[in-house]
């Protein structure tokens, strides 16, 4: 069976510091790959997917960015946290055989920037 | 339009009622449209999952209906109980595009 790790669950981290946060799907070849970004009591918003090693697309400009050096891992980035990076970070991966493959995500990393 | 507008933000009932969450979108292009549970800090799960051809889909206490000319849907919880406390999200997909997220729903569902 599929499954998906997240670490570290838990990152608390000072302003202007850099960031990695990894990512990495078992089980499965091929996938496409997200990242998300949960604010508190808010809904989810995605920063980046990922069809293929190397191919990266951004959603939104940010402060952030995404590597997939590996077919199943994938790297969330900073060079200079800010305090705006505040968040729960969710990746997410998906089959790509068949269109309505469904989303299937990790337990998430809660990072805090102080 | 790629907007997916959920409501109420927050929901409680008592055991055993049925709460009912709504979603709307404008995109008619989405082709593919998922609910998840998500408990505190936990990843959001898959719970159930419709397509626009189907009116209606059932899973055990959890019910999808679609509504395609008023362009939305809702999810209904029947015999609630407290272990469905959680935040619910609708989403929307078209292709191979990832997810469009409702801003979520926090069910309580009170002994």
């Amino acid at each position: 069976s599929q499954t998906i790790h997240q670490w570290p669950a838990t990152l608390v981290q000072p302003v202007g510091s850099p960031l990695s946060l990894e990512c990495t799907v078992e089980g499965t070849s091929n996938p496409n790959l997200y990242w998300y970004r949960q604010a508190a009591g808010r809904g989810l918003q995605l920063l980046f997917y990922s069809v293929g090693i190397g191919q990266i697309s951004s959603e939104v400009p940010q402060n952030l960015s995404a590597s997939r050096p590996q077919d199943r891992q994938f790297i969330l980035s900073s060079k200079k946290l800010l305090l705006s990076d505040s968040g729960f970070y969710l990746c997410a991966w998906s089959g790509r055989t068949d269109l309505n493959q469904p989303q299937h995500f990790g337990d998430g990393t809660r990072l805090s920037i102080l | 339009q790629q907007q997916v507008k959920q409501s109420p933000q927050s929901l409680i009932v008592q055991k055993g009622g049925i709460p009912i969450i709504n979603c709307a979108y404008e995109n008619t292009a989405f082709d593919y449209f998922p609910w998840y549970q998500q408990f505190p800090g936990k990843g959001p799960a898959l719970l159930i999952a419709i397509r626009p051809d189907v009116s209606e889909k059932k899973e055990g206490r959890f019910t999808i209906s679609f509504n395609k000319s008023a362009k939305q849907f809702s999810l209904h919880i029947m015999d609630s109980q407290p272990g469905d406390s959680a935040t619910y999200f609708c989403a929307a997909k078209t292709g191979r595009r990832a997810l469009t997220f409702g801003s979520g729903t926090r069910l309580q569902v009170q002994p």
